[in-house]
């Protein structure tokens, strides 16, 4: 296991149409994260899984968006009639349970909305 | 108003020259990250900091954490053109496992 993959790289769609990412997490790793990033901006978090269990959702993760981590392993983002505010790089990482760990982060999805 | 400051913004150094960059709190840090980010890419982990004083090298990389843990500074000694990229503080306080806060980030370019 080479670290966090995340799929696909780049993805262009026409606003209104869905779309949805897939992330792997390290395979002992039973937290994930999901992060949204724009140009010229720091990683805003938008929700997070411990095993399959989601535990917390930012304000920015509106009814639009919604994450699942059906079995506790891999998690997918959707994100339902897509605006071109959804525009940005879509991050995922994950860690061990525990204080302080080291958050490992994917490649990112970059989305573009036309 | 912004929970982590970076500065500068964006920083052009001639290889070989040494730099730092700041990151600033507007409350206590219970742990800081920091991290490097190719443009398009993901984050790389390079050090977390927890305690109050700490300091923690990697290779031509040195960051530290103030006693106060409001601040966190990264000094590269020596810059490489593979160096360069942007480096981002994400700051931990303890209220929600993982979630952290980032600064906007520091562009920085080593010219050869």
């Amino acid at each position: 296991d080479t670290g966090v993959s995340q799929n696909p790289r780049h993805k262009i769609t026409k606003r209104g149409q869905n779309v949805t990412f897939r992330c792997d997490p390290i395979s002992e790793h039973n937290r994930l994260y999901w992060y949204r990033q724009t140009l010229g901006q720091g990683p805003e978090f938008l929700t997070y899984f411990q095993n399959e269990a989601q535990l917390e959702k930012s304000r920015l993760l509106s009814d639009r968006f919604s994450a699942e981590r059906p079995k506790g392993s891999f998690s997918t983002l959707e994100i339902q009639r897509t605006e071109q505010g959804d525009s940005a790089m879509y991050l995922c990482a994950s860690s061990l349970s525990g204080t302080l760990e080291k958050l490992f982060f994917g490649s990112g999805t970059q989305l573009s909305v036309l | 108003s912004q929970e982590l400051e970076q500065s500068p913004q964006s920083l052009i150094v001639q290889e070989g020259k040494n730099l730092t960059i700041n990151c600033t709190s507007s409350k206590t840090l219970y742990g800081l990250y920091w991290y490097k980010q190719k443009y398009g890419e993901g984050l790389i982990f390079l050090m977390m900091l927890q305690k109050g004083g700490e300091e923690k090298s990697h290779e031509k990389i040195t960051a530290k954490l103030d006693e106060k843990k409001q601040q966190s500074s990264l000094h590269i000694t020596a810059s490489q053109p593979s160096h360069a990229g942007i480096y981002l503080c994400g700051a931990d306080y303890g209220g929600s496992q993982g979630n952290l806060i980032f600064g906007k980030g520091t562009k920085l370019s080593v010219k050869p």
